[in-house]
């Protein structure tokens, strides 16, 4: 069993729509992030959290500790919002709060005009 | 799955020397490479793009001459910090991306702990 799952694996939403991608974790956390990876770039980092919610524009994050989940919302889904949404932790197996990332599998989110 | 790793793991040196991170593939050939930093308390920041054979492209902010990348084949990049300095200190990470990988095929290294001191 993977420490970081994400589900779903695959996401197809029409524009427009609210969308929720979650991440579960099985180890004790430091953080927890939330990438985007776009075609043929790297990463951006969508949020860092450790407690509660954090809203960018349209995004939002939300963290549970005691159930160690997390998720990913996006609000008036758009095309543009067509991506890879990767989890990640930072566990506290390794150096304390600056231990080593986790990372799920990411979920691949198509939307549809 | 795929595998990248990075060497060293950890790694401490004295301020003004240079210090060489390793990324390699380990099962597949990566034409592009990523390197990210993380501050403490920090999220992940790309630094750069490496392709194989041309010159890496840096992110705005990140000083070429400092953060010396060479992608010199389809499996391994590296990335020399020169002249590190206590700033410098942070943790590096290293993604590979196979050419014939769809979208989200992107395989990330363990990551390399400098501490400059």
């Amino acid at each position: 069993k993977n420490e970081v799952e994400q589900s779903p694996q695959n996401l197809t939403a029409q524009e427009g729509e609210f969308i929720t991608i979650n991440c579960s974790y099985s180890v004790g956390i430091s953080a927890l992030h939330w990438l985007q990876q776009h075609p043929g770039g790297g990463i951006v980092s969508l949020f860092m959290l450790s407690s509660g919610k954090k809203k960018h524009g349209r995004l939002i994050a939300t963290i549970n500790i005691q159930e160690k989940h997390s998720s990913l919302h996006i609000t008036a889904s758009h095309p543009r919002d067509s991506a890879v949404y990767i989890c990640a932790v930072e566990w506290e197996g390794f150096g304390g709060s600056q231990g080593n990332l986790i990372f799920g599998k990411g979920t691949k989110l198509s939307v549809k005009p | 799955g795929a595998v990248v790793s990075q060497h060293p793991s950890w790694v401490i040196c004295k301020s003004g020397t240079s210090v060489k991170i390793e990324c390699r593939s380990l099962d597949f050939q990566a034409t592009t490479m990523f390197w990210y930093r993380q501050f403490p308390k920090q999220s992940l920041m790309l630094m750069a793009t490496s392709n194989e054979g041309s010159k890496a492209t840096y992110e705005q902010g990140v000083e070429k001459d400092k953060f010396l990348i060479n992608h010199a084949s389809l499996t391994l990049s590296t990335l020399t910090v020169t002249s590190a300095h206590p700033e410098d200190s942070s943790f590096y990470i290293c993604s590979a991306r196979s050419p014939s990988g769809s979208l989200g095929e992107q395989f990330f290294g363990p990551g390399t702990r400098l501490t400059v001191l």
